[in-house]
């Protein structure tokens, strides 16, 4: 199956500032990748899928680049409750598959 | 706005099977457009997929969980449901229902995960 890695593990961030969170897949998955956003006690929230199409009322402070095996998430300016666990998933390749989530702490 | 909602047991025995059933409003679980499916996040852990169905009833499961898992649908009540057997302390986790948007072109139930239930917590143990 296709693993895909996260890094790194947890990202030390300041309010205001940028954060930039990896994905990286064991082999292609094209363009077929979502990033899902999972705050403590909630289930995962929708943010990218495409690899760069933002879902429904997510700000335009998160944007998604990447093809292939290397993505990006990146958060222009960490807002409050932007604090939280980020997880990419590829969905091109059977079986789809999550990375192990990369945690975004306040500095 | 869909909704959609877990219910079921919150603690198994060991070896017993896990029942979880997914109840989805707001919308029509008969939508040609979709698949339906179970995800589940062991405490501390990363998500991992279970498998899927579509309204018709084909299903998709994980090589990992097949030989356990079993999925239906009942489109007259607008749920699915989830199967589990011979359940151990592993298989403790939080477990969300879903709904998978899929690529263009693409059929073998794999998407993106647009709508999630709460989630629900099984907890395996005598």
């Amino acid at each position: 199956e296709t693993v895909m890695t996260q890094s790194p593990g947890t990202l030390s961030v300041s309010p205001g500032e940028r954060a930039t969170l990896s994905c990286r897949a064991s082999q292609s998955v094209s363009s077929n990748l979502a990033w899902y956003q999972q705050r403590p006690g909630q289930a995962p929230r929708l943010l990218i899928y495409g690899a760069s199409t933002r879902a429904t009322g997510i700000p335009a402070r998160f944007s998604g680049s990447g093809s292939g095996t290397e993505f990006t998430l990146t958060i222009s300016s960490l807002q409050s409750e932007d604090f939280a666990v980020y997880s990419c998933q590829q969905y091109n390749n059977w079986p789809q598959t999550f990375g192990q989530g990369t945690k975004v702490e306040i500095k | 706005q869909l909704q959609l909602q877990e219910s079921g047991p919150g603690l198994v025995k060991p070896s017993e099977t896990l029942s979880l059933t997914c109840i989805v409003s707001g919308g029509s679980i008969s939508s040609s457009s979709y698949y339906w499916g179970w995800i589940r996040q062991p405490p501390g852990k990363g998500l991992d997929w279970i498998g899927n169905i579509y309204y018709s009833g084909n299903t998709y499961y994980n090589p990992s969980l097949k030989s356990r898992v079993t999925i239906s649908v009942d489109t007259s009540k607008n749920q699915f449901s989830l199967k589990l057997s011979s359940v151990t302390a592993a298989d403790t986790a939080v477990y969300y229902c879903a709904r998978v948007s899929p690529p263009l072109f693409k059929y073998d139930s794999s998407g993106y995960w647009d709508y999630w239930g709460q989630g629900t917590l099984v907890t395996v143990s005598s």
